[in-house]
């Protein structure tokens, strides 16, 4: 079964900080990954997808790397914002579906606060 | 602009009553998906869908039932049967893998999000 692990699980920052968030996963046959971003009482937003054979993704201020065969990816955030405040999850799209697991994946998230 | 509507917003259920939450998509994808997220807690897989008139059972199915009699449209019912519904409810929906050759295809689309609570 595969399981998706995110650390740490709060972090705050002071604005302008270079931060990594990490996403660890169990079973390496995946088809990609995917960062995505929640504001509170709001669904998810999508960030950057990585898939299985690419080893990073960049979108303006965010960076996501993808190691598939040690089961890990980091979401890079430089120069952080107030507005980057809000919780991140990663999600692994499995190649095959696992029952009452899906092929959908997700971490639990990482929330993150940047201070003023 | 192509997406995943999910209504309402905010649904209030009463004991012992059956509700029904929507979720349509115009982006053609075969597979939707419903999730719970509790406060605080990530999400939980209720049931999924691979393709039309064709659904699964998630890890917390209980007390929930589903229909996909169109492409679009994958509503969920929380029944009398779900002892804690109380939670936010959001529908997602994808292609298959391979569907699209360049690296942006396969992004997993959510819905705003239904927030149901019993009163």
């Amino acid at each position: 079964k595969q399981e998706v692990t995110q650390i740490p699980a709060a972090l705050s920052v002071p604005e302008g900080e270079n931060l990594v968030l990490n996403c660890s996963f169990t079973d390496s046959a995946i088809y990609n990954l995917q960062w995505f971003r929640q504001d509170p009482g709001k669904g998810l937003t999508s960030l950057l997808l990585i898939q299985s054979s690419q080893r990073e993704q960049t979108s303006g201020r965010l960076n996501a790397s993808l190691d598939k065969s040690s089961g890990r990816s980091t979401l890079y955030i430089a120069a952080s914002q107030p507005g980057d405040s809000a919780t991140y999850l990663c999600a692994v799209r499995q190649e095959n579906y696992g029952g009452s697991q899906g092929n959908l994946i997700f971490g639990k998230g990482t929330k993150l606060s940047v201070k003023p | 602009d192509g997406g995943i509507t999910q209504s309402p917003k905010y649904l209030f259920r009463k004991e012992g009553q059956n509700v029904t939450l929507s979720c349509e998509q115009n982006l053609n994808h075969d597979a939707m998906y419903w999730y719970r997220q509790d406060p605080g807690q990530g999400l939980r897989l209720i049931y999924y869908s691979q393709i039309v008139n064709d659904f699964q059972k998630g890890d917390i199915a209980e007390g929930y039932s589903v229909s996909r009699e169109k492409k679009e449209s994958f509503p969920l019912t929380v029944t009398s049967a779900q002892k804690n519904p109380t939670a936010f409810y959001l529908c997602a929906s994808t292609d298959p893998p391979g569907t699209y050759e360049s690296f942006s295809g396969n992004t997993i689309y959510f819905g705003e999000g239904s927030w149901l609570t019993v009163v």
